[in-house]
């Protein structure tokens, strides 16, 4: 295992519902990053937090908000929900040292149903 | 944007045949790494190639990055059932401020 854990595994909302999915870093770990991946595709990135600001973002619209907490856990909030934002969202953390980019560890993921 | 694309899509192997997926960037990388997803699974490191030309071996998987830091390669050598699943590279052009996944390559190994 690594570390790194998603709630909740599993979710059902309804389009224009609102979530926040939550993640718990691995100990140590100042950085973490969130990905949607639809069946049968790569994981896209969505963004990145650092000491909790947000430093890197992929293309997704402004629906797409999260936070990171003191304590480096994270979370990812959608808002208006589309059915299209079906998908396993994965949420990987990482030591950001400063030097290389370096290994980055993925939870098991929360599956999110929008009907 | 920066696309990152992998061929085969799909691969079926007899087991102790060898397999190949290529990673090709729209953009030059800084960085590469490669992730193995199994069925059901989340993405699990492997490794992460820096330089160009890097030539990195993993007991029967060889990695390789392009001398134009633009294409990667992963090759594992004599297939065994434990490794299927489907293997991802992921482009980062100057960090992880935006990475960027391979369409990946899903290997079905037959025994």
């Amino acid at each position: 295992e690594t570390g790194v854990t998603q709630s909740p595994t599993h979710l059902i909302k309804t389009r224009g519902q609102q979530v926040t999915l939550r993640c718990s870093s691995q100990s140590g770990h100042n950085t973490v990053s969130w990905y949607q991946q639809a069946l049968g595709q790569g994981p896209q990135f969505i963004f990145q937090y650092y000491r909790e600001e947000e430093n890197g973002r992929g293309n997704f619209p402004p629906r797409f908000s999260g936070l990171q907490f003191p304590n480096y856990s994270s979370e990812l909030n959608v808002n208006a929900l589309e059915l299209d934002d079906s998908a396993l969202y994965l949420c990987a953390s990482r030591e950001n040292s400063g030097r290389a980019p370096n290994e980055q560890f993925f939870g098991p993921g929360t599956r999110l149903t929008v009907l | 944007g920066q696309q990152v694309m992998q061929i085969p899509q799909y691969q079926h192997v007899q087991e102790g045949e060898d397999f190949t997926t290529y990673c090709n960037s729209s953009t030059t990388l800084s960085n590469i790494q490669w992730y193995k997803q199994r069925p059901g699974g989340h993405p699990v490191f492997l490794i992460q190639l820096v330089k160009s030309g890097e030539v990195k071996k993993q007991k029967r998987l060889t990695f390789q990055f392009g001398e134009a830091k633009k294409n990667s390669s992963l090759h594992i050598t004599a297939t065994q059932t434990t490794d299927v699943g489907t293997y991802f590279c992921a482009g980062l052009p100057g960090g992880y401020q935006k990475v960027t996944f391979g369409t990946g390559t899903k290997l079905q190994v037959i025994p």
